[in-house]
């Protein structure tokens, strides 16, 4: 099993719509929790940042976590197709440290 | 302010031929990782580098080495090249003392035939 699963898609939506991304990991010592996007042969972007559990937004990303079900989630609200990427959840269990990654979900958002 | 770069972006090599990838970490960052993608994979930590020296290593063999230089620079160096090391790696770079952050360049695209 491994320490990180994010369903690897592809999901296509249309323009407008909310959509909701989600990893599930089993490593109960991870605290610190990353969304990545990531285009097409370029390198990942740092999106979101959280410590612990709890919610986090800036601007149309909301990223929250729940550590008691070891299950996080990036929503992006009023989605564009400029958001048209893979996103990758990413976590550690100290901050900063060796990164663990997930698959990668690839994000179509169709005009 | 430059990002974290990366060197050479793309490059071709032969099996069992050795292979040099070069760093430069984002400005007032002093700590490097190097980190293997795999096609429609994320991101596998390879080690971290802070203060020229080897901090942590994942599940990669002998034959991935790096260096770190005193001005933070880092080399990841794969000797006996394999197909199955055909990949992008990346590099990212961050603030041992305040930053919680992890900052990526653009990676270099390796192709071993």
């Amino acid at each position: 099993q491994k320490e990180v699963e994010q369903d690897p898609g592809p999901l296509s939506v249309p323009e407008g719509a909310i959509v909701s991304l989600n990893c599930t990991y089993s490593n109960s010592a991870f605290q610190y929790f990353m969304w990545y996007r990531q285009y097409s042969r370029k390198g990942p972007e740092l999106l979101m940042y959280t410590y612990s559990s709890g919610n986090k937004e800036d601007g149309r990303f909301t990223a929250q976590v729940d550590k008691s079900s070891k299950y996080i989630s990036l929503f992006i609200r009023d989605s564009q197709p400029s958001d048209s990427a893979t996103y990758l959840c990413a976590m550690s269990d100290r901050g900063a440290q060796k990164l663990v990654f997930g698959q990668g979900t690839r994000l179509t958002i169709n005009p | 302010d430059a990002g974290v770069t990366q060197s050479p972006t793309h490059l071709i090599k032969t099996r069992g031929q050795q292979v040099t990838l070069r760093c430069s970490p984002k400005s007032g960052h002093d700590t490097v990782s190097w980190y293997q993608q795999a096609l429609g994979q994320g991101p596998q930590f390879i080690f971290q580098y802070y203060e020229e020296e080897e901090r942590q290593r994942g599940n990669f063999p002998d034959r991935f080495s790096g260096h770190q230089f005193p001005n933070y620079s880092s080399e990841l160096n794969v000797n006996a090249l394999l197909l199955g090391d055909s990949a992008l790696y990346l590099c990212a770079s961050r603030e041992n003392r305040a930053g919680n952050t992890i900052y990526f360049g653009e990676g270099s695209w390796l192709t071993v035939v």
